[in-house]
Parts: structure tokens; C-alpha cells; sequence
């Protein structure tokens, strides 16, 4: 069965440097979140998207900003990057008003800022 | 403010034992996750639980949700090596600042010795 994809799944970027994370959900999967997780910490909640309009935020830094297109992909875009934002970066989809809005994780994006 | 206590934190098992995670939350939720997630790796959806007394069972893990508790239990029966891992709980809760947002708990680590 086809899954969440993100890419790239490793990234390496300097400091003060932009990253763009991608991810393309599950087919027929209308909504998109995007999650960070510190090492040996639970997720954080960053955004979500349903039908490429914002549903629900959370710990989104201001430099950070995303978005989800017509075919559902949705890209993570984060400017001026620190240290701390060392981090696994997950995308997760689902469909609603189907399995609860039950959400299934892609294998993540790692990224780490020099 | 949303929070998720989720204990033990870590918790170390014979094999063939049972035993609880507990799962804490401070406001109303319409939706509870319980997620596995092994070291490295992506998070693995098991259960989500929406209505008051719902209970979900699949292979050794049981799920149920007490809402006016504000409680959720994922019980262990006769504990084998594969079910050791790291276990989140999660929901969906209305923030202050105006939007939902998802909440994990602290996670609880697993290990089942043999």
C-alpha cells in the first residue's frame, strides 16, 4: 500500500541558512500535518492543512511557513535556521471523515543545522 | 494549558506479564491517538478513540478512553520482546490563542525482557 513520502530524508544546512521539506500524502488523503521532534522528545504539533487551507496550528515559528497545494503535497519551508531546529520532521496524513481522521506518519525528514 | 501526562515513563516488563500506561489530559479532547514509535524511526498509528467508554483492541494492546476522566489506557497482556518500544498518547485540544492543536505525552519506553 502506498504511504506518506517525505523528501529529502536527510538534510545537512548552516545556520541563518532556508530549508524546503516535502511531503506527498497517502492518495485520496485530503489533510496534511507536519510535526518536530527533538532528540529523545515527544512530537510537537507545527501545522496542519485540509483541503490546502490552514486547519490547525500550533508550535509553528514565525520563521517557518507551509503549505498545501492542489494535488495535496504540501511543503514545510523554514528561513534563518538555528541550531535548535536539529530535528526530526514528520508529515503525517489522513482522510476525512474516514478512520476517525486517523493519521499515518511518513518516515520523516532529519535535519540538521551546522 | 493543554497538557498530556502520560506514566510510567519507562517501564521495564517480563515477558508474558501485563501491565498499563496511563494517559492524562487537562482539557476536553475531541479525538485521542496512541502512537508506537520505535528508536529511530517513524510513528506508528494503533488506536484512535473519539467517544466516552470506547475501546479498541488489537492483538496484545488495548485501548479505552474515559472522557470525563480525561483518562486513556493502553494495556499490555502477556507481554512479548516486539511490543518493546516507545509508546505516545495524544489529542486533540482547543488552545486559548483560538485553534486546535495536537498534544503528545511524554511518551513511555517499553522494553519486554525476555
Amino acid at each position: 500500500a502506498a504511504g506518506v513520502i517525505q523528501s529529502p530524508r536527510h538534510l545537512i544546512k548552516e545556520k541563518r541558512e532556508t530549508a524546503t521539506l516535502k511531503c506527498y500524502p497517502i492518495p485520496r488523503h485530503d489533510t496534511v500535518y507536519w510535526y518536530q521532534q527533538g532528540p529523545g522528545q515527544d512530537p510537537q504539533f507545527l501545522i496542519s492543512f485540509y483541503e490546502k487551507m490552514q486547519s490547525d496550528k500550533g508550535s509553528i515559528p514565525d520563521r517557518f511557513s507551509a503549505q498545501q497545494f492542489s494535488d495535496y503535497h504540501s511543503e514545510l519551508n523554514m528561513s534563518s535556521l538555528e541550531l535548535g531546529d536539529s530535528a526530526l520532521y514528520f508529515c503525517a496524513s489522513s482522510e476525512s471523515g474516514r478512520m476517525q481522521n486517523e493519521q499515518f506518519f511518513g518516515p520523516g525528514t532529519r535535519l540538521t543545522v551546522l | 494549558e493543554l497538557k498530556v501526562e502520560q506514566n510510567p515513563l519507562f517501564l521495564s516488563m517480563q515477558e508474558g506479564k501485563n501491565y498499563t500506561i496511563y494517559c492524562n489530559y487537562s482539557t476536553t479532547s475531541d479525538r485521542l491517538y496512541w502512537y508506537r514509535q520505535d528508536p529511530g524511526k517513524s510513528l506508528e498509528s494503533l488506536f484512535v478513540l473519539l467517544s466516552n467508554g470506547a475501546v479498541k483492541q488489537e492483538g496484545r494492546l488495548m485501548a479505552s478512553l474515559d472522557t470525563k476522566a480525561r483518562l486513556s489506557t493502553l494495556h499490555i497482556t502477556a507481554a512479548v520482546h516486539d511490543l518493546s518500544a516507545t509508546y505516545f498518547c495524544a489529542v486533540r485540544g482547543y488552545d486559548p490563542s483560538g485553534t486546535y492543536k495536537y498534544i503528545f505525552g511524554t511518551g513511555t519506553r517499553l522494553k519486554v525482557l525476555a
